[in-house]
């Protein structure tokens, strides 16, 4: 079974970098599958961050491109999402998820919530 | 403001069929992407419930359909239960912005 988990501060300082992990356990992240992130702000909507192809190639959510970069470590069997400049507005739940059928988000991790604030 | 609408709320008694829309427009549902749906309860991770429009996964029961039309796309709950009361997202991608884009969510209450 794909199992999932995010890790990583649960506070950051506005204006910094925010930093997540995500651990990959039952599959490698050198399979042939999109890995990505969604984030949920307190009392809103879903939103799509960005994903990686285990080539390396990424796609990102352009209202955040410019803030935004996704990584992975074949060797660690886990991918990363750095944030930039981030502000309170960047406060949410933040989930690492990897496609499944239909090119759907199938295997979600259970989701961090991060909270900038000084 | 998502590019996917849907009605914040929706309500129905036990038992009964209730239906979620979710519109969009020519550069993501009309333009023949095709629409999947979520369940979200708090504090867990969202389930898929629909995809490629239509089709369930696995372990999803047959009180769960999807369907779409020109530029729009629905969700109907047959049978309505208790544990059915969670927020559902439709998602689906749009080419014009090269993003994958939720529906702003709806909450449905079970009675």
């Amino acid at each position: 079974q794909v199992q999932l988990q995010e890790s990583g501060p649960g506070l950051v300082q506005p204006s910094g970098t925010l930093s997540l992990t995500c651990g990959v356990s039952g599959d490698s992240i050198s399979s042939s599958n999109w890995w990505g992130w969604v984030r949920q702000p307190p009392g809103k909507g879903l939103e799509w961050i960005g994903e990686i192809y285990h080539t390396g190639s990424t796609n990102y959510n352009p209202f955040l491109k410019s803030r935004v970069t996704i990584s992975m470590d074949k060797s660690k069997n886990q991918f990363s999402l750095r944030l930039n400049s981030v502000t309170a507005a960047d406060t949410a739940v933040y989930y690492c998820a990897r496609e499944g059928v239909g090119s759907s988000w199938y295997f979600w991790g259970q989701g961090t919530l991060v909270t900038v604030s000084s | 403001q998502s590019m996917l609408t849907q009605p914040p709320s929706v309500s129905g008694a036990p038992g009964q069929r209730v239906t979620i829309s979710c519109t969009g427009s020519s550069s993501n549902i009309g333009a023949d992407y095709d629409v999947l749906w979520y369940q979200h309860l708090p504090g867990t991770a969202p389930k898929l419930l629909i995809y490629g429009n239509t089709n369930r996964p696995s372990g999803v029961p047959d009180r769960f359909s999807g369907s779409k039309s020109g530029t729009s796309a629905s969700l109907a709950i047959t049978g309505l239960q208790a544990e059915d009361e969670a927020d559902y997202y439709c998602q689906s991608y749009d080419i014009s912005l090269r993003l994958r884009v939720f529906g702003g969510g709806t909450k449905l209450t079970v009675l």
